[in-house]
């Protein structure tokens, strides 16, 4: 069965320091990823995605993510980290060629950030 | 703004209660998806509509249900509530039925009491 996980439930970055969350996948296929972002009380809006191709990914808020096939990972990146960014981060993976299709999320890693 | 828009935005009940949850997917969507996020469970697949059409099933429980109307919008239903049924249900639209971005809504919070 298809699963996520993420290793780290909660992460404490400084203002301006370099963030990286991890992102492991159990997969067959090449499989379809996904980092989303959940603010408090919010809903999840969708920060970049992972189909084929370039294996890494820009997205939106200057966030960009890595598909690497030899670890099954996609770690989200952001170079410099604003108070703003603090919330929290899901990574998901999705069935390719299946009559219907679901996410699989991970549990989640929520993102402190301190002045 | 996801254009993906969900009613109620709260909504409070009582144990062995019935309620709707209405979802509205993005203008030219025609799949419709429920999750459900809880503490203990996470984010959880429930089902996915297509045109109208169930296209995929996940952990969803026979006291729930779903169905996707003519005009495309979707409505959850679940009965004979229980306290564990106290979640924030979202709902998700995508163009096709296949894999592709899903845009999420702002959600549902439900409490049973």
């Amino acid at each position: 069965a298809q699963s996520v996980t993420q290793p780290d439930i909660h992460i404490t970055v400084s203002e301006g320091a370099s963030l990286e969350l991890r992102c492991n996948y159990s997969y067959g296929a090449t499989p379809y990823l996904f980092w989303y972002v959940q603010s408090p009380g919010q809903g999840l809006q969708l920060l970049l995605k992972y189909f084929s191709g370039d294996t890494l990914v820009q997205g939106i808020k200057g966030f960009e993510a890595e598909f690497k096939r030899s670890q099954s990972s996609f770690n989200l990146r952001k170079p410099s980290v604003h108070w703003s960014d603090a919330a929290e981060y899901f990574c998901a993976v999705g069935e390719a060629n299946q009559a219907g299709t679901a996410l699989i999320f991970g549990k989640g890693t929520t993102l402190s950030v301190s002045s | 703004d996801s254009g993906v828009t969900q009613t109620p935005k709260h909504l409070i009940t009582a144990t062995g209660q019935r309620v709707t949850l209405r979802c509205s997917p993005r203008s030219g969507d025609l799949s419709v998806y429920w999750y459900q996020q809880s503490l203990d469970q996470g984010l959880q697949f429930l089902i996915q509509y297509y045109n109208g059409e169930e296209r995929a099933k996940g952990n969803i429980l026979e006291r729930f249900s779903a169905q996707q109307f003519p005009d495309l919008h979707s409505e959850l239903n679940l009965s004979s509530l229980e306290l564990g049924d106290s979640a924030l249900y979202f709902c998700a639209s995508s163009e096709g039925p296949h894999q592709e971005t899903q845009y999420f809504g702002p959600g549902t919070r439900l409490l049973v009491l």
